[in-house]
């Protein structure tokens, strides 16, 4: 069964530059989280949706952060426009049900801004 | 205060000693305690989970929960090399409700 899905792997683009970063969540998951993990400030939520609609944002940086969920099986993280500052290791996660649920990540977006 | 916190390490053991990683959390009112594992370049995975006051053992990883101190841990029994990782501690305060990350305990096992 394939886990959490993430798009690209590895993203390096220059200041000012739009950046879409896409996850598709585990199939019969209904709840999707986004991740940010850099060295200083360690694994941060971003935002989460719970049946494609955004829950928490608060986590999200500056209105330069946007995130979508179309459907269940589709989601984007866009920022726009990038600046050195917002590299990092972008990971989604996705879960089941409110209770007792758990997270399965997936492998991750390292996004370098020059 | 940070809401879950862990001390950042390196924590070195030998290979077949026992490892103990600790985390404190500031929400009394937490509910779900998760700890996930995290190979270098890699993405977290969970690896326990704790809900309730007490000692839970899989394996050779046992979690033990006090929630009146607040305070979560993760014992490793004979430990091994493939164990180095970064480990991490992660809250839940409610059904529903996003997970916190502790920034994790880096522990090197040595053979």
């Amino acid at each position: 069964d394939a886990g959490v899905i993430q798009s690209p792997r590895h993203e390096v683009t220059e200041m000012g530059q739009e950046v879409t970063l896409r996850c598709k969540p585990i199939s019969g998951h209904n709840s999707l989280f986004w991740y940010r993990q850099t060295m200083m400030r360690g694994l941060e939520l971003l935002i989460y949706f719970n049946n494609n609609v955004p829950i928490d944002d608060s986590g999200m940086p500056e209105d330069r952060f946007s995130a979508k969920m179309p459907n269940a099986s589709f989601s984007t993280l866009k920022i726009q426009p990038s600046e050195p500052r917002d590299s990092a290791v972008y990971f989604c996660a996705s879960s089941y049900g409110q209770l007792y649920n758990e997270q399965f990540f997936g492998p991750g977006t390292r996004l370098t801004v020059l | 205060q940070k809401e879950v916190e862990q001390n950042s390490g390196p924590l070195s053991v030998p290979e077949g000693a026992i490892a103990s990683l600790n985390c404190t959390y500031s929400d009394r009112v937490s509910q779900s305690f998760f700890w996930y594992r995290q190979y270098s370049g890699k993405s977290p995975e969970l690896i326990m989970s704790i809900y309730s006051n007490g000692d839970k053992e899989d394996g050779r990883f046992t979690a033990q929960l006090n929630k009146a101190s607040q305070y979560v841990s993760l014992l490793i029994r004979d430990s091994q090399p493939s164990d180095s990782a970064t480990y991490l501690c992660a809250v839940r305060r409610e059904a529903g409700t996003a997970l916190i990350f502790g920034k994790g305990t880096t522990l090197s096992v040595s053979s």
